[in-house]
């Protein structure tokens, strides 16, 4: 079955960078994309940026210049690279699969907390 | 940026009513392919987001017929009727037809 998870650190210290990996199951990184969004606590969901199938990829302009996301497909993992940290940026990161411009399956998310 | 205004923001519910929940886009969500990529989610408390209905009115696979949305252009609704204790949490509406995408602020559903 379709399964996605995130994996990184719980805690980035302010003005660090965010590493963060999307490992999928039940379907190829060649076929759908995936897509990253983020809540803080207590908060709405944000559109941070996708990874396409074909390889391509596109962020929120809000993010852009501190936000990369690649991929290895061998591996079935997207990765998210977000740089100078700040609080505000505190929040639950999850990653989903996109097909037909939806967001069908959704990974268990995971709490990035910045502190120093 | 394509801005979700999404009312109520609160909306108590008896168990077994009815709710309605909008969704208004500051621009339209037709496609240049002219489908319209507006869906809908919940959220229930500490999960993820779940998909419910995708382009404006299709049921997501296993979602119950008590869920119905529709609209078109800028207006959209999402109905649940025969509320269900299962059904509260947190609606979210999604405009995927613009980049970036943009989500509703969201509409709690919460017993009265």
């Amino acid at each position: 079955q379709v399964q996605l998870k995130e994996s990184g650190p719980g805690l980035v210290q302010p003005s660090q960078t965010l590493s963060l990996t999307c490992t999928v199951s039940g379907f190829s990184l060649m076929d759908y994309s995936v897509h990253w969004v983020r809540q803080p606590p207590g908060k709405g969901l944000e559109w941070m940026g996708r990874m396409k199938y074909d390889g391509d990829t596109y962020y929120n302009s809000a993010l852009k210049s501190r936000l990369s996301i690649s991929r290895d497909t061998s591996k079935s993992q997207v990765f998210l690279k977000m740089n100078s940290l700040q609080t505000e940026d505190t929040a639950i990161y999850y990653c989903t699969r996109g097909g037909s411009y939806r967001f069908d399956y959704w990974g268990q998310g995971v709490m990035v907390t910045v502190s120093s | 940026d394509v801005v979700m205004t999404q009312t109520p923001v609160s909306l108590p519910v008896s168990l077994g009513g009815q709710a309605s929940i909008s969704c208004r886009s500051s621009q339209s969500l037709v496609h240049s392919n002219g489908n319209t990529y507006l869906h809908w989610y919940l959220q229930k408390p500490g999960q993820s987001p779940q998909l419910l209905i995708y382009r404006v009115s299709n049921r997501f696979s296993g979602v119950p017929d008590r869920f119905s949305g529709s609209g078109s252009g800028t207006d959209f609704t999402l109905k649940i009727s025969r509320v269900e204790p299962e059904d509260l949490g947190d609606y979210y509406c999604l405009q995927s037809t613009h980049f970036p995408y943009t989500f509703g602020a969201g509409t709690k559903l919460e017993l009265k």
